[in-house]
């Protein structure tokens, strides 16, 4: 298996525009995470999905960020409008179980400027 | 949810054994203790989970004391390539039936100096 694939690798936007982050788990994985990095508030879990289902979504900082996950090898998380705040490295990770370990992709890195 | 706390950074030099404590006083007796680390501009990656006693892989020992209320990340001869970011989770194991979030925290920052 790849592994977790996200993509882009790196994004710069303006702000107010619309970013799309995209992940795909590995395959057979049932579990889903979105975190978020930064010097100031390090790594920090935005929501994470059971079976395709959000589960808890209390990270997500504010009504400008969604996901989704409409099949089990595939979630976005979207950030409209974008704002120079939001400017982190965006993880996503799969595991196969709850407390199983954890697989991470190798990140976006999000510059709004 | 058992809180953790660790050393926010660490300097080594290359072929020493280095020892990163991790203290969890409220830990549940169904928790694991869980290590990650992360590399620079990289996600972290697994290195080691364990729930009593001793634990061995070929990277790292973990030590958890009987009353469980810390554990110790052990990385035998580092080298430079070690220098990394090491994060302590606890949490339950799903065979418990317990919901978990991973949470990670800051970690801590090792440093191996030449």
């Amino acid at each position: 298996d790849a592994g977790v694939i996200q993509s882009p690798r790196h994004e710069v936007t303006e702000m107010g525009q619309e970013v799309t982050l995209r992940c795909k788990p590995i395959s057979g994985h049932d579990y889903l995470f979105w975190y978020r990095q930064t010097m100031m508030r390090g790594l920090e879990l935005l929501i994470y999905f059971n079976n395709n289902v959000p589960i808890d979504d209390s990270g997500m900082p504010e009504d400008r960020f969604s996901a989704k996950m409409p099949n089990a090898s595939f979630s976005t998380l979207k950030i409209q409008p974008s704002e120079p705040r939001d400017s982190a490295v965006y993880f996503c990770a799969s595991s196969q179980d709850s407390n199983e370990k954890l697989f991470f992709g190798s990140g976006t890195q999000l510059s709004v400027l | 949810l058992a809180k953790t706390t660790q050393p926010i950074s660490m300097d080594s030099y290359e072929g020493q054994e280095v020892n990163i404590t991790c203290s969890h006083n409220n830990i549940a007796t169904n928790d694991y203790i869980t290590w990650y680390q992360q590399f620079p501009s990289q996600g972290p990656r697994f290195i080691i989970q364990g729930y009593k006693t001793k634990v061995t892989n070929e990277v790292a020992s973990l030590f958890i004391p009987a009353d469980r209320k810390s554990s110790t990340l052990s990385l035998p001869r580092v080298s430079l390539s070690d220098t990394a970011v090491y994060y302590c989770l606890v949490g339950p194991s799903h065979a418990s039936g317990g919901s978990y979030i991973p949470t990670f925290g800051r970690g801590t920052s090792l440093i191996v100096h030449p």
